[in-house]
């Protein structure tokens, strides 16, 4: 069934290090976003992307975290170095537009970081 | 800065009575708006989305819009206890940027 994986599911590192997420949209979709979740913030958008062009992460710390969409069935978002804050979950989702969108989401990976 | 107001809850609903959700948003530009369902430890599922003043209905479901007053709500009819659940609401809106902003959620409790 149609659906939007992302790996890995759970992560633990420690404060310094790299961290990769993947996500791999539902086919035909053609927007991708990638939201973080915490208790206290709520769900945030970190960055999008329309045909693999990125529209706009000013949701990101841009001096640590960075997004890409190296082909139409993979995108990633990486933590370098990572830090204790930013242990959350991290979604992405996937839509056929970036108005109006419809976004379906993956189950998401929960980050933490020590 | 554009803020989209839910109540946090809990709110509890008798099984089969009707569930009522609200969200209030600031910006009257916003354009398209959206309930989500997140069960805890999942992600969130569409459940709506409505883009002009008025109803909209989908099963049990029914979105209102009401722009001029700046709200949008759902209603669950015959609630049921797998209704349990967070309902997040996301404001749509495009100027300069896209963006869209999401609502902190309402937890919602069916007592069987």
């Amino acid at each position: 069934d149609a659906r939007v994986t992302q790996t890995p599911r759970h992560k633990v590192t420690e404060m310094g290090q790299e961290v990769t997420m993947r996500c791999q949209p539902i086919l035909g979709h053609n927007t991708v976003f990638w939201y973080r979740q915490t208790m206290m913030q709520g769900l945030e958008l970190l960055a999008y992307f329309r045909n693999r062009a990125p529209l706009d992460d000013s949701g990101m710390p841009k001096d640590r975290f960075s997004a890409e969409m190296p082909d139409a069935t993979l995108a990633t978002l990486k933590i370098q170095p990572s830090e204790p804050r930013d242990s959350a979950v991290y979604f992405c989702a996937s839509g056929l537009a970036v108005m109006n969108t419809e976004a379906f989401f993956g189950q998401g990976t929960r980050l933490t970081v020590v | 800065q554009k803020e989209v107001e839910q109540n946090s809850g809990p709110l509890s609903v008798p099984e089969g009575a009707i569930a009522s959700l609200n969200c209030t948003y600031s910006d009257r530009g916003s354009q398209s708006f959206f309930w989500y369902r997140q069960y805890s430890g999942k992600s969130p599922e569409l459940i709506m989305s409505i883009y002009s003043n008025g109803d909209k209905e989908d099963g049990r479901f029914t979105a209102q819009l009401n722009k001029a007053s700046q709200y949008v709500s759902l209603l669950i009819r015959d609630s049921q206890p797998s209704d349990s659940a967070t309902y997040l609401c996301a404001v749509e809106f495009m100027d300069s940027n896209y963006q869209l902003i999401w609502g902190a959620g309402t937890k919602l409790i069916i007592k069987p």
